[in-house]
């Protein structure tokens, strides 16, 4: 069974550029989550969605982050414009449902400078 | 709100020996409580997952508990192996999955 994917793998902007992290979820798994992880600190839940729509995002800084969820399978998580402190890996995770096992995909480590 | 809490942070111990880690939450409505693993750059691993009915659960060397009157869970480990090493973190869910900044382990040859 594929696990969950992500791309990049890594990525280094300068403070002000944009960036975009994409998921592919495990099939079948119709809650999608996207995590900021920062170094010492666990995983920080940006925004949950369920199929294509979102159950919960009242932790995204919403005046720079944005995600979608087409189709209730991929997603894309974008940040613009990205600051010093957004330095962090984003960890995207997919489970077949809201209580059930959470299966996360390897992260994008994002450096701004 | 609610808050996890890991404790220790950080855990060096001799290979074979048994060990505990631990996690304690604020708010005890919770969903279930998931125990993970994260090795050096990778993603997260679910070891266990508890639903909020249940007491604990067992996997191989692993067993973890629930006590959602007191708000703690333990992750128990025995015979360790220098394999066991990494950030192990717990997570609890209500509205979403709130997760601790996890107990670094490592276990010595």
């Amino acid at each position: 069974e594929a696990g969950v994917a992500q791309s990049p793998r890594y990525k280094i902007i300068e403070k002000r550029q944009s960036v975009a992290f994409w998921c592919n979820p495990i099939s079948g798994h119709a809650t999608l989550y996207w995590y900021q992880q920062i170094l010492g600190q666990g995983p920080k839940l940006l925004i949950q969605f369920q199929n294509n729509g979102v159950v919960d995002d009242s932790q995204l800084p919403k005046d720079r982050f944005s995600a979608e969820r087409l189709k209730g399978v991929d997603s894309t998580l974008k940040i613009q414009p990205a600051k010093l402190e957004d330095s962090a890996v984003y960890l995207c995770a997919s489970s077949i449902g809201t209580d059930e096992k959470l299966f996360f995909g390897s992260g994008t480590q994002l450096s701004v400078l | 709100k609610q808050e996890v809490t890991q404790i220790p942070a950080a855990l060096s111990v001799p290979e074979g020996e048994n060990l505990v880690l631990n996690c304690s939450f604020t708010d005890s409505a919770i969903y279930n409580l998931q125990w993970f693993r994260q090795d050096p750059g990778k993603g997260l691993t679910s070891l266990l997952l508890i639903q909020s009915s249940q007491r604990e659960q067992t996997s191989g060397r692993l067993n973890a508990s629930l006590d959602k009157s007191s708000g703690r869970s333990t992750l128990y480990i025995a015979a360790s192996q220098p394999g066991d090493s990494a950030t192990y973190l717990c997570a609890v869910h209500i509205w979403d999955m709130r997760f601790g900044a996890g107990t670094r382990l490592t276990v010595k040859p």
